[in-house]
């Protein structure tokens, strides 16, 4: 099975501070995904990767910045964060071209 | 640009009654669409896929989608709740390539919220 590993389920964070939320898969994916999911407004993507040190935006991109050194990790940047950025994070992997995706628990962030 | 509308944020059904949970897309690209459950405090768990094979496709925990092209919808059904099934449902499409030969992420609708009484 795959696993998607999100390094914490919840984080407390005051604003103005540097934000990391890690994320893990072990299934040699060459996708992966940042979307931030709010009631009443689904998922939205953030940013997605589809190689090491390749990223593009996605819908929602500002506030935000990733990184990309090793295939299995993917690493979602809040450089400094706002009480607006108070959300669910959910991280995901996939293969190329129409493939499922896999998603991690979520880590739930809340910015005071 | 592609797009998903789920109707109904909120549907409840009753414990044995059939299960409908709407969703409607536009794609400029031939889709490929998918609806996935969330349970509370949980992550995303694929339900069931569509990639242009069979246009009923049939999921995990007796759910069932059918493709129609002429309506543009993929609704998810199941025959017969069971109080299990409440939780959050997603339907996406998958997005149109990027240059760079990237694919991009899933679009998701806004979820369905589906409650069982018993």
């Amino acid at each position: 099975d795959v696993k998607v590993t999100q390094s914490s389920r919840y984080l407390v964070k005051r604003t103005g501070e540097k934000v990391f939320l890690e994320c893990v898969q072990d299934m040699d994916h060459e996708n992966m995904f940042w979307y931030r999911q709010d009631p009443g407004l689904g998922l939205r993507l953030i940013y997605f990767s589809y190689d090491v040190k390749m990223k593009e935006k996605g819908d929602i991109p500002e506030g935000y910045s990733v990184s990309r050194e090793k295939k299995e990790r993917f690493s979602l940047i809040l450089e400094s964060a706002s009480t607006n950025q108070t959300s669910m994070y959910l991280c995901a992997s996939s293969f190329p071209v129409n493939s499922p995706l896999h998603f991690g628990n979520g880590t739930r962030l809340t910015v005071t | 640009a592609q797009s998903v509308t789920q109707l109904g944020s909120h549907v409840s059904v009753s414990e044995g009654a059939l299960v409908l949970l709407r969703c409607n897309y536009s794609s400029s690209v031939p889709p490929y669409l998918f609806w996935y459950v969330q349970y509370p405090n949980q992550g995303l768990q694929l339900l069931l896929k569509y990639t242009s094979a069979a246009t009923l496709v049939k999921g995990i925990n007796g759910f069932e989608a059918e493709f129609k092209k002429s309506e543009t919808s993929f609704h998810l059904t199941k025959p017969s709740a069971h109080m299990s099934d409440a939780a959050e449902y997603f339907c996406a499409v998958r997005g149109a390539f990027r240059s760079g030969g990237g694919a991009d992420g899933l679009t998701f609708g806004k979820g369905t919220h589906l409650i069982i009484q018993p």
